[in-house]
């Protein structure tokens, strides 16, 4: 599987946008970059999806490098509950029904008020 | 709609006795997975379902079993539990088209004594 790398982890003033980094070299032409994030004692959630253009949803924004080789998620106004771990995750777009997710370290984000 | 509903939320189980989840999918979600969090760890992949099939496997020990039944609710057996599988057991669920972002539960907390 095509691995990705993120920080460990990074701060950010609450109010302020954040950039969440994401260096995956060895993508391949056929995965799509999938953001999940955990929430202190919750279970994973999606986050934002995209394949070669950027993307935008009420949650975040996701901007992909013209090579695919990175990616940043964006989140434009972090508050206190955007504090959490933030994985940056390959999955191939033909349909599997055996795509089961493999989470890598992720990069827990602190928010300061 | 309703989310993933996993039962039960927290369960205290002694060394060697038997434990069972369960893992209610998000309605007309035919794929359920499931993952182990130990502590101060990254969701790992248990095992998946589709149809009531098993579709994939990862580092699940063979002292736990998993099905899924006829109304898509998954259930996973653990037996000769042992102080290690203590951990939160995340399920999720999705659909089959793509992009089949998959849907967590809250976790069910498992401490073994």
């Amino acid at each position: 599987d095509a691995k990705t790398t993120q920080p460990n982890s990074m701060e950010s003033n609450e109010e302020e946008p954040v950039h969440l980094p994401c260096n995956h070299s060895t993508i391949s032409g056929t995965d799509y970059i999938h953001w999940y994030r955990q929430l202190p004692s919750q279970g994973p959630e999606y986050v934002i999806h995209g394949l070669t253009s950027n993307v935008n949803n009420r949650m975040a924004s996701l901007a992909i490098a013209e090579d695919r080789k990175s990616s940043t998620l964006i989140l434009h106004r972090a508050t206190l509950r955007d504090a959490a771990v933030y994985y940056c995750i390959l999955r191939e777009s033909q349909m599997n029904r055996d795509d089961k997710i493999i989470f890598g370290k992720g990069t827990r984000l602190h928010i300061l008020p | 709609a309703a989310g993933v509903i996993q039962s039960p939320r927290h369960l205290i189980k002694e060394k060697r006795e038997t434990a069972t989840l369960k893992c209610y999918p998000i309605s007309r979600h035919d794929t359920v997975y499931w993952y182990q969090q130990g502590p101060g760890q990254d969701p790992q992949f248990l095992i998946s379902f589709y149809e009531k099939m098993q579709s994939d496997k990862g580092s699940i020990p063979d002292r736990f079993s998993a099905q899924q039944f006829s109304d898509y609710h998954s259930e996973l057996n653990m037996s000769s539990l042992e102080l290690g599988d203590s951990a939160l057991y995340f399920c999720a669920s999705s659909e089959t088209s793509f992009p089949d972002t998959q849907y967590f539960g809250p976790g069910t907390r498992l401490t073994v004594l």
